[in-house]
């Protein structure tokens, strides 16, 4: 079974400082990861992706995230972080291969940025 | 460019009544869909997913169905609404050849 953990509720971050949120999966083989961004009352965003490749994927808005196979790791950073990031943030992991259609999503994570 | 509809918006319901939330896809084709609910703004659980017209994968037995009766249009149903089934209810749609979701703008039900 796969699965995802997302350490830190919240994460509270000075505009302008550099943000990372947190993100650490479980799956048999190698994982696709993704990244998605939540505002209240809306639908998830898609930020970005790992499937193969460079180990650090640039996405929407600035974003960009780290995949560290021994670590089992995916964190979302920025380098510097804007009031409007404010949001639910949520790490997705898939199982490889095909017929492997489930996302799984950790618990999410809430960003606040202060002004 | 592809685009994905959800309706209602909004949704409040009595104990006991039946439920129809639908869901369209447009600008593509034979896209997988899918269907989950977020309780209390955290969490997503998928509910079911769809690869093609009649193809229905429920992965949580519980009070509701889900059907799809064209290519881009998926359904979800209850026909006895609980109290439990209260939440955000997200379609999302994805196309094989690309390995990410794309979410609709949900429905929020309340059931009382």
């Amino acid at each position: 079974a796969q699965s995802v953990a997302q350490p830190e509720d919240q994460v509270n971050v000075a505009e302008g400082n550099p943000l990372t949120v947190k993100c650490t999966y479980s799956v048999s083989g190698n994982p696709y990861l993704f990244w998605y961004v939540q505002y209240p009352n809306r639908g998830l965003q898609f930020l970005l992706k790992y499937i193969t490749g460079d180990n650090l994927v640039k996405g929407s808005y600035g974003f960009e995230a780290e995949f560290n196979k021994s670590q089992t790791s995916f964190h979302l950073k920025k380098p510097s972080a804007l009031v409007s990031d404010s949001a639910l943030y949520f790490c997705a992991v898939r199982a490889p291969g095909a017929g492997s259609y489930q996302l799984t999503f950790g618990k999410g994570t809430k960003l606040s940025v202060i002004p | 460019s592809q685009t994905i509809h959800q309706w209602p918006a909004t949704l409040v319901q009595p104990v006991g009544s039946p439920l129809s939330l639908e869901c369209t896809v447009e600008g593509t084709s034979n896209p997988n869909l899918y269907w989950y609910r977020q309780a209390a703004g955290r969490g997503l659980q998928l509910l079911f997913y769809s690869v093609g017209i009649g193809q229905i994968s429920s992965e949580v037995p519980q009070n509701l169905s889900a059907s799809r009766p064209q290519d881009r249009q998926f359904i979800l149903s209850s026909k006895k609404l609980l109290l439990s089934d209260s939440g955000f209810y997200l379609c999302a749609w994805q196309r094989e050849s690309r390995y990410e979701q794309y979410f609709g703008p949900g429905t929020r039900l309340t059931v009382t």
